[in-house]
């Protein structure tokens, strides 16, 4: 069974802070990663997605994938308390998605 | 007009009773995916399917079927529901890009 592993949190930070969330899988074959956020209720948003090792760097949002140690992350910059919501890490499984369980964000003003 | 839409949004239904769930597309996409999400456990894939002859089996496929009348729509059915199906249910669809999702059925089996 492949697995996607996340903190639950939740992850608390300062208004203007970096948030770091974390995420590992165990399919050492995964080729493409994606990061939701969804609201309490709501649908998941796709907020981006990498294949590649390193850094994608999308506005206020950067994903790093490191495929040697199986993990994948996404920074925040300059986080607001819009960004309060629970991040989903999901991975490709042939031609469906492996979602981890969240991570939930809490921006304090 | 959202791209994925799903009916009803909210159902409270009896222990027993046979319940759909429909989704119908905009997108144009082949593929589309019914998963269940519950606190603590994140979404987990119940059906998908990759075009109108074609269904799959997800993780957890026991006490549902699916029905994919037309590219466009592909409904997820409870044949007798059951307390611990009382869950958010996502429609989504796919392209390599990831998932569009629909805005949800939350379901409550009493």
């Amino acid at each position: 069974q492949k697995e996607v592993e996340q903190n639950s949190g939740p992850l608390s930070v300062p208004e203007g802070a970096i948030a770091s969330l974390n995420c590992t899988y165990s399919d050492r074959g995964s080729q493409s990663f994606f990061w939701y956020r969804q609201y309490s209720g709501k649908s998941p948003e796709l907020i981006m997605f990498i294949y590649s090792n390193g850094d994608k760097e999308d506005g206020r949002f950067t994903a790093q994938l490191n495929k040697a140690s199986q993990y994948v992350s996404l920074l925040i910059r300059d986080s607001q308390p819009s960004d309060s919501a629970t991040y989903l890490c999901a991975v490709r499984d042939t031609d469906k998605l492996i979602f981890g369980t969240g991570t939930r964000l809490q921006v304090f003003p | 007009d959202a791209d994925v839409t799903q009916t009803p949004r909210n159902r409270i239904t009896k222990t027993g009773k046979r319940i759909m769930l429909e989704c119908s597309q905009t997108k144009g996409h082949d593929r589309m995916y019914w998963y269940r999400q519950d606190p603590g456990l994140g979404l987990r894939l119940i059906y998908y399917s990759f075009d109108v002859k074609d269904i799959n089996k997800g993780e957890i496929s026991d006490g549902y079927s699916v029905s994919r009348q037309a590219q466009a729509k592909f409904s997820l059915s409870l044949e007798s529901a059951i307390p611990n199906q009382t869950a958010l249910y996502f429609c989504a669809t796919s392209d390599a890009y990831g998932y569009t999702f629909g805005s949800g059925t939350r379901l409550t089996v009493v």
